[in-house]
């Protein structure tokens, strides 16, 4: 079985640029959930993408957006980055549905623009 | 809104100490609370999921007890070793919503002396 896992590692982009983060889910899991992570902070919902459609979305703006594709892999895309945008990001897998519903997370992905 | 809140914000502990650490949130209407691991600059490790139904859950040195009714959980972490120095965060889901998804205290920063 297959953990989480997220691409790139590091990342360094400028204000300004946009950027696409990657998540592969768990072996056999079909949801998967976006978090930010700021320096000394818990983790922040970004949102849902199950059965590749956003199924939920934090107080994040618009220029957040994301994928999910059919083999349960999902992206997300940040676009017109911010100073503010630099943070660990963290995307999790689940299988909806589940009673338990327990979510396992990926390395992350450290963005940091300057 | 659900409010996650772990005090304290740091712990420093003699190695072979037993400590606990604590989480309080605002509103009980909870499915279940997660607690998790996080080395420096990496993804978080599930270490024990409580449902709402469950008063405790343990695994080896470490035991997690809820009471939803006053929306308090702890974490106690017998025997402590160098090795479990990492930030200790917790994270409960809602009992309603599409998404469910999870959020999550602050931290407890935990640094085990030798």
């Amino acid at each position: 079985e297959t953990g989480v896992t997220q691409s790139p590692t590091h990342l360094i982009k400028t204000r300004g640029q946009q950027v696409t983060l990657r998540c592969s889910s768990q072996s056999g899991h079909n949801t998967v959930s976006w978090y930010q992570q700021a320096l000394g902070q818990g983790p922040q919902f970004i949102f849902q993408y199950y059965r590749e459609e956003e199924n939920g979305r934090g107080n994040f703006p618009p220029r957040f957006s994301g994928l999910q594709f059919p083999n349960y892999s999902s992206e997300l895309n940040v676009n017109a980055l911010e100073l503010d945008d630099s943070a660990l990001y963290l995307c999790a897998s689940s299988l909806y549905g589940r009673q338990v519903n327990e979510q396992f997370f990926g390395p992350g992905t450290r963005l940091t623009v300057l | 809104k659900q409010e996650v809140t772990q005090i304290p914000a740091a712990l420093s502990v003699p190695e072979g100490e037993n400590l606990v650490l604590n989480c309080s949130f605002t509103d009980s209407a909870i499915y279940n609370l997660q607690w998790f691991r996080q080395d420096p600059g990496k993804g978080l490790t599930s270490l024990l999921l409580i449902q709402s139904s469950q008063r405790e859950q343990t695994s080896g040195r470490l035991n997690a007890s809820l009471d939803k009714s006053s929306g308090r959980s702890t974490l106690y972490i017998a025997a402590s070793q160098p090795g479990d120095s990492a930030t200790y965060l917790c994270a409960v889901r809602p009992r309603i919503g599409s998404a469910r998804q999870l959020t999550f205290g602050s931290g407890t920063q935990l640094t085990v002396l030798p």
